[in-house]
């Protein structure tokens, strides 16, 4: 089975738009993560919300957890052209020191200025 | 701001030759990983590290595998002899909580490409 599918996989829009990625994932989590990575480049964790948390904000990020639907949502407010990257869900489901992370596919976000 | 370094950045080698990646984690880090990613594919987790020992393991990481924290900085991954299918990018990254507070911090990457 997958873990941490993002949807879209691709996604176009115009610098100052907000821009919405889903992720969804199969199991019980501890807790569930965001990173950015932009091309050839390293991950870069961006927020990370626990599994007893429903909405948690950071600058310009939203992010939303339901745990009953097993999904997530990153929003970014007025989008930058440096906000184009490809942007990670994570989910931490192991025992809870290794924090062993599952990685969707990504999903590849440009922002056109 | 602290980060995580890598070398080398690239690194090629032919099958079956044994290659060495380095990581230098931040330095009040308690936890390490190396994770990979097959080009055009998701990030892996290949391991964990903790008090000098493996923690968890994926299935990817079998006897060909093998860290090591020598000298209380650096952190290796090292592929006994390397298969066409390990050529990826190789991420090292570091945690300085137990418990499920706080995020890894990545670093840049080794592109390794088996011939």
């Amino acid at each position: 089975s997958q873990q941490g599918e993002e949807d879209p996989q691709a996604l176009s829009i115009q610098e100052g738009e907000n821009a919405t990625m889903n992720c969804s994932y199969k199991t019980s989590i501890n807790n569930l993560q965001w990173y950015r990575q932009n091309s050839g480049r390293g991950l870069v964790h961006l927020i990370l919300i626990r599994s007893n948390e429903r909405e948690k904000h950071s600058g310009r990020l939203r992010v939303t957890l339901d745990t009953s639907k097993k999904s997530s949502s990153l929003l970014i407010t007025a989008s930058r052209a440096a906000d184009t990257a490809s942007y990670f869900c994570a989910t931490d489901a192991g025992n809870q020191g290794a924090q062993k992370l599952v990685f969707g596919q990504g999903t590849r976000l440009t922002i056109n200025p | 701001e602290p980060e995580v370094t890598q070398t080398p950045s690239h690194q090629v080698t032919q099958m079956g030759q044994e290659v060495i990646l380095r990581c230098v984690p931040i330095s009040n880090h308690l936890y390490f990983y190396w994770y990979r990613q097959i080009l055009g594919q998701k990030v892996e987790f290949l391991v964990s590290f903790y008090n000098n020992e493996i923690s968890e393991k994926s299935e990817i990481f079998d006897d060909q595998f093998s860290v090591e924290r020598p000298d209380g900085s650096n952190f290796t991954l090292k592929i006994r002899s390397t298969k066409l299918e390990d050529s990826a990018m190789y991420f090292c990254a570091s945690r300085p909580f137990s418990g499920t507070s706080g995020g890894k911090y990545f670093g840049p990457g080794t592109r390794l490409l088996v011939l």
